[in-house]
């Protein structure tokens, strides 16, 4: 079934222990894109990717990182988590910024 | 910067209409969409606007005026599944290509 996976669909997870959130799509669509999504504040996009091989800063950025090796794959990575990192956090796809089709999420709790 | 601003809550009765609101300050504005997301669930795409008027799909339409930044999503002969959050979500055309600048969402509750 063509869509979006993202892995694990939940965490929990030590302060300042390193993590990374997957996600594969088999759309073949060209963009990217991870948002947290927290009570309140709605959707906010951390990084986005074009293309592969190119990635981009969103709105809240800080203490995240991503790579985008192929078409298929753009995983998030924590690099010392922190308790405010505590989201839902979602990846989501499009092809030439049409519609934006979402992962089922990752719940991670920072303790 | 963006600004979009939406109700944080509605409640409707079972069969009747409703009409979500959005309002909206942006550059480079590229169109609108609106999402549903149940609650613990992914947001998935409902509707997109992009001129001017009137969208309808089925239950669902959406409304778009460019001129007065304004959107609204109206849903018809409510039933209960259509308790859920309603996102809209700007699409703006930046340096870095396409995004989508979301609100906050409207929670929807569907009564008897």
């Amino acid at each position: 079934i063509a869509g979006i996976t993202q892995a694990p669909t939940s965490q929990i997870l030590a302060a300042g222990r390193r993590m990374t959130l997957r996600c594969t799509q088999d759309m073949r669509h060209n963009a990217m894109y991870w948002y947290r999504q927290d009570l309140g504040l709605g959707l906010r996009l951390i990084h986005y990717s074009n293309t592969a091989g190119t990635t981009g800063k969103g709105e809240v950025p800080d203490g995240y990182s991503v790579s985008r090796a192929n078409t298929d794959d753009f995983p998030l990575t924590l690099a010392s988590a922190v308790p405010s990192q505590t989201s839902v956090y979602f990846c989501a796809s499009t092809s030439n910024g049409g519609i934006q089709y979402f992962g089922a999420g990752t719940r991670l709790s920072v303790l | 910067g963006q600004n979009i601003d939406q109700p944080t809550e509605m409640t409707a009765t079972e069969g009747a209409i409703v009409q979500i609101n959005c309002t909206y300050q942006t550059s480079g504005f590229n169109g609108l969409f609106w999402y549903q997301q149940h609650a613990g669930e992914a947001p998935t795409f409902l509707s997109y606007n992009v001129l001017d008027g009137l969208e309808e799909k089925g239950r669902f339409s959406s409304f778009l005026s460019r001129s007065k930044g304004y959107s609204y999503l109206l849903l018809k002969e409510l039933q209960m599944k259509d308790s859920a959050s309603y996102l809209c979500a700007v699409s703006r055309i930046t340096g870095g290509g396409n995004k989508l600048t979301f609100g906050t969402g409207t929670q929807l509750k569907v009564e008897l």
